[in-house]
């Protein structure tokens, strides 16, 4: 049982399109994230959720927004496509538990906009 | 802005050799530091330190918290080609996990 799901894989697309990107967590964690990977490797925070709270990284432009319809799903959509978004998409998934939390990956979503 | 450095960016080396990977870290409020792989594709933990001088080991690897110098080392003796991965180093603070930009490790035959 996949602990940290995303869909799809692969994601290749035009310039312009919006798309969505899924992520589930059977693990029963409370708060859920997404990371963009670029090509030089750099895993940086896009977003944290939990049912209380949406903290968003300031750099991340407002074409992206994460819907939770509800604490197991954490779902990535992105209007109006660039080049520059082409990357990998990490879900991830944790549980803070008194103050330290260790986080469970999805196996990456990779977005090539052409 | 939360800070996580890692050294070297990539490393070569034989197998058999051993290795090792420092990170060094400035965070708010620290709690806690992370160890992963990443080979293709989801990064897999490794480690989790809290404490300064506590050395965190699975078989080969192992790791030591410096909370006083800032810093996080990864130790792996006795390389093999399997441990050829991206190494990930990252800090919890205040803005939450902030990650390094890694270590391309490449152990060669």
């Amino acid at each position: 049982d996949t602990a940290v799901s995303q869909t799809p894989k692969y994601l290749v697309t035009q310039m312009g399109n919006d798309k969505s990107i899924k992520c589930e967590q059977n693990l029963g964690h409370d708060t859920m994230y997404w990371y963009k990977q670029d090509s030089k490797k750099f895993l940086k925070i896009m977003f944290s959720y939990n049912n209380k709270e949406l903290i968003i990284n300031e750099t991340v432009p407002n074409r992206f927004s994460p819907k939770s319809p509800d604490k197991a799903h954490l779902n990535l959509h992105i209007n109006s496509l660039e080049l520059g978004d082409s990357a990998v998409y990490f879900c991830a998934s944790s549980q803070r538990t008194g103050g330290a939390e260790k986080l469970f990956f999805g196996s990456g979503t990779q977005l090539s906009v052409l | 802005e939360d800070k996580v450095v890692q050294s070297p960016l990539s490393l070569v080396v034989h197998e058999g050799d051993t290795v090792t990977l420092n990170c060094s870290y400035e965070v708010t409020n620290f709690r806690s530091l992370l160890w992963y792989k990443q080979e293709k594709k989801a990064p897999t933990f490794l480690f989790m330190l809290t404490s300064s001088g506590i050395e965190k080991k699975s078989g080969r690897l192992s790791s030591i918290l410096d909370k006083k110098e800032l810093f996080s080392i990864l130790n792996i003796t006795a390389t093999q080609t399997g441990d050829s991965a991206i190494y990930l180093c990252a800090a919890h603070g205040a803005d939450g996990l902030t990650f390094g930009k890694g270590t391309h490790l490449i152990i060669q035959p």
